[in-house]
């Protein structure tokens, strides 16, 4: 099983500030990458797929880079709407996510 | 625009087969090249890809849980569905039926399933 971990754990932020979450796979995956956005209460919603191609309807501030085990998902210009838990998982060998980065008002 | 909604008990038994159905609407399950997969979520915890069934009714499930799940396809009545056999309290989730066999772009609400006596 491909072990996928994200970091850190908790981001504080600052609304119209920026964040920068990471996730690092066990083993390459490729570019087989994918980032979800959950709220309380809420199913995830998909945000990037193939480790960079943006979900349809996403906002442009999302974007996602990456490939093999290292992987990055960037809001820029942080909006009262983003803080939630971001996931990563990977679909090249079954799927696995990660544990989820929080990202809460600084 | 598709739509999930998932449906079926919401306590269950330990030993017992957790049973949940995902009916879809906006769309025909058997059109396209899509997968139809569950995800579950224990309460305050990670994800978790249960397994997927493709329009053809192939199916693929995780190492971890395939020799307690059944995931299948019913095109008549638009529905795809999961039963999990001897459920412990270690189940004990939310249940998400979900569009995607690697991405997943659509997500029904989500609904609690309580493994209890």
């Amino acid at each position: 099983e491909i072990v996928m971990t994200q970091s850190p754990a908790t981001l504080s932020v600052s609304p119209g500030e920026s964040a920068t979450l990471s996730c690092r796979a066990s083993q390459s995956v490729s570019s087989n990458l994918a980032w979800y956005q959950q709220k309380p209460g809420q199913a995830p919603r998909l945000l990037i797929y193939s480790a960079s191609t943006r979900a349809a309807g996403i906002p442009a501030r999302f974007s996602g880079s990456g490939s093999g085990t290292e992987f990055t998902l960037t809001i820029s210009s942080l909006q009262s709407e983003d803080f939630a838990v971001y996931y990563c998982q990977q679909y090249n060998n079954w799927r696995t996510f990660g544990q989820g980065t929080k990202v809460e008002i600084k | 625009q598709v739509q999930l909604q998932e449906s079926g008990p919401g306590l269950v038994m330990p030993s017992q087969t957790l049973s949940r159905t995902c009916t879809v609407s906006g769309g025909s399950i058997s059109s396209g090249s899509y997968y139809w997969s569950w995800i579950r979520q224990p309460t305050g915890k990670g994800l978790e890809w249960i397994g997927r069934v493709f329009t053809t009714g192939t199916t693929n499930y995780n190492p971890s849980l395939e020799s307690r799940v059944t995931i299948s396809l019913d095109t008549s009545k638009n529905q795809f569905s999961l039963k999990l056999s001897s459920v412990t309290a270690a189940d004990t989730a939310v249940y998400y039926c979900v569009r995607g066999g690697n991405w997943f772009d659509t997500w029904g609400q989500g609904t609690l399933v309580t493994v209890s006596s």
